[in-house]
């Protein structure tokens, strides 16, 4: 069974550093990793969506980074602003499956 | 484009009452899920439908929840009799998947909908 691990679980920083949030997978057979933000009471809006045969993904002062064979992604927030301030959910769909599993989340606060 | 759309947005029940959660996906899109958020338990899978058809209810708790799918705009999530414990945000999503082997398909999630049940 898939395991999604999201480390650290919560994160405070000032406007304007760089960021790398982490996901780590337990089956490295997959089909794509999904980047998704939540805003408090909101529902999930994605980010980034990396295809297995990818090794990253860039949006604007996003970019996400993919390696299968340690099961592991990461989430780099370049300059990071207040307005980056949510929780960072990852997904994992993988191999024959349709269903992605989620992490439990990185709650990020970014303060001016 | 309107995106998911789930009603309603906000309910507030007795336990042992029927509650019914509805979904409209986006246009188009072919698959639709069912999560449930909790502080405890995070996101969890309720249901998947491809195609109208449910493919995976192993993460339907028990015999108490249902979800329908009649046709390709239109799926409800059905808790009877509802209990403290269902307490928690109810999300839909949809997607398009254009054969299982692709993986390039994108979630959209609906706003959700906060139940409590007292």
């Amino acid at each position: 069974k898939q395991e999604v691990t999201q480390i650290p679980a919560a994160l405070s920083v000032p406007e304007g550093e760089n960021l790398v949030l982490n996901c780590s997978f337990t089956d490295s057979a997959i089909y794509n990793l999904q980047w998704f933000r939540q805003d408090p009471g909101k529902g999930l809006t994605s980010l980034l969506l990396i295809q297995s045969s990818q090794r990253e993904q860039t949006s604007g002062r996003l970019n996400a980074s993919l390696d299968k064979s340690s099961g592991r992604s990461t989430l780099y927030i370049a300059a990071s602003q207040p307005g980056d301030s949510a929780t960072y959910l990852c997904a994992v769909r993988g191999g024959g499956s349709y269903i992605p599993t989620f992490g439990r989340g990185t709650s990020l606060i970014v303060h001016p | 484009d309107a995106g998911v759309i789930q009603s309603p947005r906000h309910e507030v029940t007795e336990m042992g009452q029927e509650v019914t959660l509805r979904c409209k996906p986006i246009s188009g899109h072919n698959s639709l899920f069912w999560y449930r958020q909790t502080m405890m338990r995070g996101l969890e899978l309720l249901i998947y439908f491809n195609n109208n058809v449910p493919i995976d209810d192993s993460g339907m708790p028990e015999d108490r929840f249902s979800a329908k799918m009649p046709n390709a705009s239109f799926s409800t999530l059905k808790i009877q009799p509802s209990e403290p414990r269902d307490s928690a945000v109810y999300f839909c999503a949809s997607s398009r998947y254009p054969s299982w082997l692709d993986g390039g398909e994108t979630q959209y999630f609906g706003p959700g909908t906060r139940l409590l049940v007292l």
